[in-house]
């Protein structure tokens, strides 16, 4: 099993649309997660943090799932500026060893 | 602008040849970390260093690749012997510490072997 795994999509939503992504981690005893957005050829930007008690930034809210070790990314009234790839990042315990997922390739249409 | 700086922003090189990459962080981060990118592929972890102690290398890693950060503020990736392989978005990204873990990039060396 990977340590963190994302649906690589690409997910294709109409403007307006909600959109949600999750992403699982293997190490249970893992305790900062992120979300961070790259546009094409562009370096990954910090999204937003997720906490345990979830955590919403306008049309964005992550939340945290450590029972089925997942967390998720919804966003709602898709923009198609929203249009990127979203990375799930995992810190595991004891290290500083940032784990990347794959990413989701979200696409907003007009 | 104050954010993560690398240089060059692009290098094309031959097989064979040794190159190096340079990273300034952000002033007092004292967390720098050295990731590889490969298309449809999340960053992927080199090495990391607090201050300028190197604390985690890459089992990946061979013993082509060294890193320093001499004097705890700008790093330095060092490629010899250059592969096909090697070709990828060379990402460094800094860190405040001391309970802050965000992770802030720089635009990338983009390498290309030829």
């Amino acid at each position: 099993r990977k340590e963190v795994e994302q649906d690589p999509g690409p997910f294709n939503v109409p403007e307006g649309a909600t959109v949600a992504f999750n992403c699982t981690y293997s190490n249970s005893a893992s305790q900062s997660f992120f979300w961070y957005r790259q546009d094409c050829r562009k370096e990954p930007k910090l999204l937003m943090s997720v906490y345990s008690s979830g955590n919403e930034d306008g049309r964005f809210t992550a939340q945290l799932n450590r029972a089925s070790q997942y967390i998720s990314l919804l966003i709602r009234d898709s923009k198609l500026s929203d249009s990127a790839t979203y990375l799930c990042v995992v810190l595991p315990p004891g290290t500083y060893k940032y784990i990347f997922g794959t990413g989701t390739r979200l696409k907003v249409l007009a | 602008d104050t954010g993560v700086s690398q240089d060059p922003r692009h290098k094309i090189t031959k097989r064979g040849q040794n190159v190096t990459f340079r990273c300034d962080p952000i002033s007092e981060h004292n967390r720098l970390y050295w990731y590889r990118q490969t298309l449809g592929q999340g960053p992927e972890f080199l090495t990391y260093f607090q201050n300028e102690a190197q604390l985690e290398k890459s089992r990946l890693l061979s013993d082509r690749f060294s890193a320093e950060r001499p004097k705890g503020s700008f790093s330095t990736l060092e490629i010899q012997r250059t592969e096909q392989g090697d070709s990828a978005m060379y990402l460094c990204a800094s860190s405040p510490g001391a309970g802050d873990e965000k992770l802030f990039f720089g635009s990338g060396t983009q390498l290309s072997v030829l």
